[in-house]
């Protein structure tokens, strides 16, 4: 069964960092490229960034561009999600999910995903 | 940006009739790029169709898509109280978005 499981979200005053981390089980991590997609409270989904298969290509929105970093482990079957200089508007469920297309930096469709870590920022 | 639109906001219909979900791109969507989603109250999202019209795996076929361009089409068929649940399309190929969603209720 393919599970992804998400871990490090709470709470953090604007302008601080914090580190999310997903691991997965049930597939061969390495085969598949990943991303972050996240969910504001009641609200639709965005996507945040990608990584392929390999971890040395990556993309970003430009919404996160320049202050998050998104990296993988492929030993570890972990993926991660670095988020510096938060914002208000970074308030969501972060989701990690992986796409059925090795090459991919994001820029795909979606076929499993996790239940995801809230990330709250507020003063 | 390709900027998605989804219609209806809500559709509400009774068990065993049919739904039909539109999501309507700001621009051609190129090689038919575009997924769905569901959605159900505190569950994560599960992808239902990619390529605009083929079904991802273990999906009944209940579940169809179709369309081209700029406009595509969910449909649901003989609807269960199980299907309540809001629904995204997405499209792909370049950075990803998401429509708004449509909330699909059950009478």
């Amino acid at each position: 069964e393919v599970q992804l499981v998400e871990s490090g979200g709470g709470v953090v005053r604007p302008g601080g960092s914090l580190r999310l981390s997903c691991v997965v089980s049930g597939f061969t991590f390495d085969d598949y490229a990943m991303s972050w997609v996240r969910q504001a409270p009641g609200k639709g989904l965005e996507w945040v960034s990608g990584i392929n298969w390999k971890g040395d290509s990556t993309n970003y929105a430009d919404s996160v561009k320049g202050r998050f970093t998104i990296s993988r482990d492929n030993a570890k079957r972990s993926l991660y999600l670095q988020m510096n200089s938060l914002r208000a508007e970074d308030t969501a469920l972060y989701h990690c999910a992986r796409i059925p297309n090795q090459y991919s930096t994001g820029w795909w469709y979606f076929d499993y995903w996790g239940q995801g870590t809230l990330v709250t920022v507020s003063s | 940006e390709i900027v998605l639109t989804q219609s209806p906001g809500t559709l509400s219909l009774s068990p065993g009739e049919r739904a039909t979900l539109s999501c309507r791109a700001s621009q051609s969507v190129r090689s038919s790029y575009l997924a769905w989603y569901q959605q159900k109250p505190g569950q994560a999202p599960r992808l239902l169709i990619y390529g605009a019209s083929s079904r991802a795996t273990g999906i009944s076929d209940r579940f169809s898509g179709s369309g081209s361009g700029t406009d595509f089409t969910l449909t649901i068929s003989r609807l269960e109280p199980e299907d309540v649940a809001v629904y995204y399309c997405q499209h792909y190929g370049s950075s990803p978005s998401f429509g708004q969603g449509t909330k699909l209720e059950i009478k």
